[in-house]
């Protein structure tokens, strides 16, 4: 089993929708969660941390569940530019991140 | 302020030769990570550095170093590359007590024939 999976997608959906990811993780001992936006050919980038139950920026929402030992992204009234990959990752030790291999979101007009 | 910086952008190689990546952290940042990204993954961790020694290792072969220069900067050397080391390497900064908070830079795409 991997350490961090995601459901890859594509993910299709209009303007305007909520759509959720979903991120679980295999070390209940992880501390910390992020989540990061790729656009394609480009460096990931952070988009949230999360170290307690949630975290909310806008039109973006995590949330924690370590019961569950997964990790969820919200995302409401999607744009046409939040068309990306969406990675997980979770601490794996001291600045040491352990990705998924992320969901691609695709929003069309 | 300037973020993480790399060089080169991209890099074409043949199998057999080495090579040196190289990062430069945000101003301020003492610790910088390796991460591997080959097409449809995710980043892998390759190496992490802080205050110049080497704090973590991830699962690769001795073919892969690096080291972290009194100005925070590292390199990443390969050597024998192989046609599986073509990826995207990523360097990442952190500040200390950022709980683990790491910012990339814009990658090196190396391709190796």
């Amino acid at each position: 089993r991997k350490e961090v999976e995601q459901d890859p997608g594509p993910f299709n959906v209009p303007e305007g929708a909520t759509v959720a990811f979903n991120c679980t993780y295999s070390n209940s001992a992880s501390q910390s969660f992020f989540w990061y936006r790729q656009d394609c050919r480009k460096e990931p980038k952070l988009l949230m941390s999360v170290y307690s139950s949630g975290n909310e920026d806008g039109r973006f929402t995590a949330q924690l569940n370590r019961a569950s030992q997964y990790i969820s992204l919200l995302i409401r009234d999607s744009k046409l530019s939040d068309s990306a990959t969406y990675l997980c990752a979770t601490s794996g030790g001291y600045n040491k991140l352990i990705f998924g291999a992320g969901t691609r979101l695709a929003v069309h007009p | 302020d300037a973020g993480v910086t790399q060089s080169p952008t991209h890099l074409i190689k043949t199998r057999g030769q080495h090579v040196t990546l190289r990062c430069s952290p945000i101003s301020g940042h003492k610790s910088v990570s390796w991460y591997q990204q080959v097409l449809g993954q995710g980043p892998q961790f390759i190496f992490q550095y802080y205050e110049k020694e080497e704090r973590g290792r991830g699962n690769f072969p001795d073919r892969f170093s690096a080291r972290q220069f009194p100005n925070y900067s590292s390199e990443l050397n390969v050597n024998a590359l192989l046609l599986g080391d073509s990826a995207l390497y990523l360097c990442a900064s952190s500040s200390a007590g950022a709980r683990d908070t790491q910012y990339f830079g814009p990658g090196t795409r190396l391709t190796v024939l």
